[in-house]
């Protein structure tokens, strides 16, 4: 059975700050990994997707992928209040079919 | 705007009773999920359809039932055999190609289900 790890939190970051997830997974044929922002009440909404090992950058949001490792992180520079969320790490190495959810990390950023 | 919606946002039902929440999507996606979230917990599948006709069962699917009639709908029926049905449920669609990154799931709004 796939898992994927996280730390339930919650994360506390002032504003202004790199807020710093992780996730850990356990099938090391895994590629591709997601990282989903959930709002509470809402429903989650794509924000990184990566599957080649090292970084990747898009806006204020890097994703790091370590294959060997077998860990994935989440790096939010200069954090928003309006970042806070849930964020959930997810392995979606058959193409959607049966991708495994990490139960997500609270991330609180103060003002 | 493409999208999924979902219906109703809202639901109670009391014990005993079957419930069907809708999902319609508009996305031309050929794959679409259902799962359940369990407040403090992440996603856990119910059911999933890769083309029209053919379902699968997920992780928890026991006291659940769909239908893939057509491309674009996918409801989910909450039986009474559901022991703990109190939950958010959530429908998502994804281009179903299998290759490294089709897998991005698009979500709809959710339906809050609470048994009485």
């Amino acid at each position: 059975q796939k898992e994927v790890e996280q730390n339930s939190g919650p994360l506390s970051v002032p504003e202004g700050a790199i807020a710093s997830l992780n996730c850990t997974y356990s099938d090391r044929g895994s590629q591709s990994f997601f990282w989903y922002r959930q709002y509470s009440g809402k429903s989650p909404e794509l924000i990184m997707f990566i599957y080649s090992n090292g970084d990747k950058e898009d806006g204020r949001f890097t994703a790091q992928l370590n294959k060997a490792s077998q860990y994935v992180s989440l790096l939010i520079r200069d954090s928003q209040p309006s970042d806070s969320a849930t964020y959930l790490c997810a392995d979606g190495n058959t193409g959607g079919f049966k991708t495994i959810f990490g139960a997500g990390t609270r991330l609180f950023v103060k003002a | 705007d493409g999208g999924i919606t979902q219906s109703p946002k809202y639901l109670f039902r009391k014990e005993g009773q079957n419930v069907t929440l809708s999902c319609e999507q508009n996305l031309n996606h050929d794959a679409m999920y259902w799962y359940r979230q369990d407040p403090g917990q992440g996603l856990r599948l119910i059911y999933y359809s890769q083309i029209v006709n053919d379902f699968q069962k997920g992780d928890i699917a026991e006291g659940y039932s769909v239908s893939r009639e057509k491309k674009e709908s996918f409801p989910l029926t909450v039986t009474s055999a559901q022991k703990n049905p109190t939950a958010f449920y959530l429908c998502a669609s994804s281009i179903g190609v299998d290759r490294v990154g089709g897998g991005e799931l698009f979500f709809g709004e959710g339906s809050r289900l609470t048994v009485l």
